[in-house]
């Protein structure tokens, strides 16, 4: 079955303590993405990646970190959490060229940071 | 700038119809989207409408696109408590990059 998947679903954390939320795709698509949902504002891009080393900043990168050293997988890190980096975030994957409605999302991760 | 624009709340009784509304400013836009979810999940692709287009209709829902004003609708007929969820309309410009409105959270009533 084609699928993102995002780990963990929950997160409840500290300020400053570094966490990483992963995500994998099993469709080899070359574009993935993150985003955060946050209440009144939608969906906001993190960073992207267009492909294999290949990461570009979104519209809120600050505060976040990627790498893309395998196809599949995308993590997402938070080196320093702070409280306003409490949301929900989602992953995402499409292949390169594909468009928009194309995309397959992660099913969410709720981190909560205090 | 781009930004797409929606109100935050719209309670309908089962069995009306629910309009869902939004309002972009990119005139450059190529695709307009909704998107659905449902409480606890992700995102799921309800539907979508090329720029050129200004209606489409899959069962019970019906996209309106009027270009001029930059003003997309959601119809949603004879709506049931399983419709209830945030839906988010979104839109593509000519590089691909989704924007995403602030999304309507429907709450259907029986």
């Amino acid at each position: 079955e084609a699928q993102v998947t995002q780990n963990p679903r929950y997160l409840i954390t500290v300020t400053g303590k570094k966490l990483t939320v992963t995500c994998s795709q099993n469709m080899n698509h070359e574009y993935m993405s993150w985003y955060r949902q946050d209440p009144g504002l939608g969906l906001r891009q993190i960073y992207y990646s267009m492909n294999v080393e290949v990461t570009d900043k979104g519209d809120v990168p600050e505060g976040y970190k990627v790498s893309r050293k395998e196809k599949r997988n995308f993590p997402l890190i938070l080196e320093s959490p702070s409280p306003n980096q409490t949301s929900l975030y989602f992953c995402a994957s499409r292949r390169a060229g594909g468009v928009a409605y194309e995309q397959y999302f992660g099913p969410g991760t709720r981190l909560t940071v205090t | 700038g781009e930004d797409v624009e929606q109100s935050l709340f719209l309670s309908v009784r089962e069995g009306d119809s629910s309009v869902i509304n939004c309002t972009y400013t990119d005139s450059s836009s190529t695709y307009l989207y909704w998107y659905k979810q449902e409480p606890g999940a992700g995102l799921q692709l309800l539907t979508y409408i090329f720029s050129n287009m200004d209606m489409k209709q899959d069962q019970r829902l019906t996209v309106l696109l009027n270009k001029k004003d930059k003003h997309l609708s959601l119809r949603i007929a004879d709506t049931q408590t399983g419709d209830s969820a945030i839906y988010f309309c979104a839109e593509t410009n000519p590089t691909d990059k989704l924007i995403f409105g602030t999304g309507t959270r429907l709450q259907v009533f029986p």
